[in-house]
């Protein structure tokens, strides 16, 4: 069974801080890596994908991918109350199935 | 630009009733999908198309069935409606294939069922 896991919060980071967010994946073919954020009552919505080792930076927004530990994260700089949400790590092995993990609830405190 | 839009947004069913839940996207998006999000849980995938007139399982399609319409309609539909099929429905579509292509959500579906 293929697995995505997440801590599942609540992630409490003061206003201005880095939150850092964290996803295990058990499939070593894992391919392609996204970050959704979801608010509560809507839908997922993309934030950052990554497909290499290393870090990717988007804005306040930056993915880190280690396949030899099975590990991706999200770390957000400059945390906003509007970053509040539940963060989504989903895992793609390639073709058409995508393992979601059940996300981490992040709070950010004004 | 609508994107994907899924209808109805919420419905109640009685065990054993049915219903077909209706999704449909404007971007011109080759595949789609069916996920349901119950709490605790990631994600699960129920159905995909990877392509207009293909459909196939996911993790979780027992009790469902899909239908690819056309391009644009994607539905999922519950035959004889169980409790444990509570849950939040949501529809997806991507350009290709979602290792390489994001997947776009539709607002949801949130269904009881007594």
């Amino acid at each position: 069974q293929k697995e995505v896991e997440q801590n599942s919060g609540p992630l409490s980071v003061p206003e201005g801080a880095i939150a850092s967010l964290n996803c295990t994946y058990s499939d070593r073919g894992s391919q392609s890596f996204f970050w959704y954020r979801q608010y509560s009552g809507k839908s997922p919505e993309l934030i950052m994908f990554i497909y290499s080792n290393g870090d990717k930076e988007d804005g306040r927004f930056t993915a880190q991918l280690n396949k030899a530990s099975q590990y991706v994260s999200l770390l957000i700089r400059d945390s906003q109350p509007s970053d509040s949400a539940t963060y989504l790590c989903a895992v793609n092995t390639g073709g058409f199935k995508t393992i979601f993990g059940a996300g981490t609830r992040l709070f950010v405190k004004a | 630009n609508a994107g994907v839009t899924q209808t109805p947004k919420f419905q109640v069913l009685k065990t054993g009733q049915s219903m077909t839940l209706q999704c449909a996207q404007d971007m011109n998006h080759n595949s789609m999908y069916w996920y349901r999000q119950d709490p605790g849980m990631g994600l699960r995938l129920i159905y995909y198309s990877a392509s207009e007139g293909t459909t196939d399982k996911g993790e979780v399609p027992n009790g469902y069935n899909v239908s690819r319409l056309n391009k644009r309609e994607f539905s999922l539909r519950l035959e004889s409606a169980a409790p444990s099929q509570t849950s939040v429905y949501f529809c997806a579509s991507s350009e290709g294939s979602p290792g390489v292509q994001p997947q776009h959500f539709g607002d949801g579906t949130r269904l009881s069922i007594l």
